[in-house]
């Protein structure tokens, strides 16, 4: 089985000062974890997914994400937050086959206040 | 890149009518395809996977009669939300799956709202 924990559904932050959002992950196997980013009632974009190479690794639009095994999390940040950041970000595991389906967190809102 | 394409991205239709909606790979072959609700504020929920050919494997919970899926050819499968009621009003997302190193790609959404 697996499963991904989101520890923050609400993250707010300032324009230009850094993101974190914070995912721990459960899984039987070797996980290819993700995240994705959605827009109010548009559908999802990938912004990184990690499939056992580089443990740092890097997205589109600035962020980047470390898997780390020993603490099984995967941490999406960025060092820069900006405005149209402001979404619902979600941390995603599949499992090594890479066929079945993916299992979402809850999602975390981040707003960015200017 | 890889794209899919899902139709339609909103409809509204009256209670006890039936929905369909569409997803399509349009540069790839999808041999595996998700479909996904999301109640508002919350996160997706897979409710069935289907197979090119074969019969479509449900979540528990889902009611297969209800929502019937159907993945006739390798860039097309359909959910058809059948009997609707309100409360099936949602947000429905599909993915694919490619053999060809794409990975999952998401269509961009149905929000069905049911009156």
């Amino acid at each position: 089985a697996q499963s991904v924990t989101q520890l923050d559904s609400h993250v707010s932050v300032s324009e230009g000062t850094p993101v974190l959002l914070r995912c721990n992950y459960s899984s039987s196997y070797s996980p290819s974890l993700f995240w994705y980013v959605q827009h109010p009632n548009k559908g999802l974009q990938l912004l990184l997914k990690y499939t056992s190479a580089a443990t740092l690794v890097k997205g589109i639009n600035g962020f980047e994400a470390e898997f780390k095994k020993s603490e099984t999390s995967f941490h999406l940040t960025k060092p820069s937050a900006h405005m149209s950041d402001a979404a619902e970000y979600f941390c995603v595991v599949s499992d090594y086959t890479g066929r079945r389906a993916l299992t979402f967190g809850s999602g975390t809102r981040l707003q960015v206040q200017p | 890149g890889a794209v899919v394409s899902q139709h339609p991205s909103w409809v509204i239709c009256k209670s006890g009518t039936s929905v369909k909606i569409e997803c399509r790979s349009l540069d790839f072959q999808a041999t595996t395809m998700f479909w996904y609700r999301q109640f508002p504020k919350q996160s997706l929920m897979l409710m069935a996977t289907s197979n090119e050919g074969s019969k479509a494997t449900y979540e528990q919970g889902v009611e297969k009669d209800k929502f019937l899926i159907n993945h006739a050819s390798l860039t097309l499968s359909t959910l058809t939300v059948t009997s609707a009621h309100p409360e099936d009003s949602s947000f429905y997302i599909c993915s694919a799956v490619d053999g060809q190193g794409y990975g999952y790609t998401f269509g961009s959404g149905t929000r069905l709202t049911v009156v």
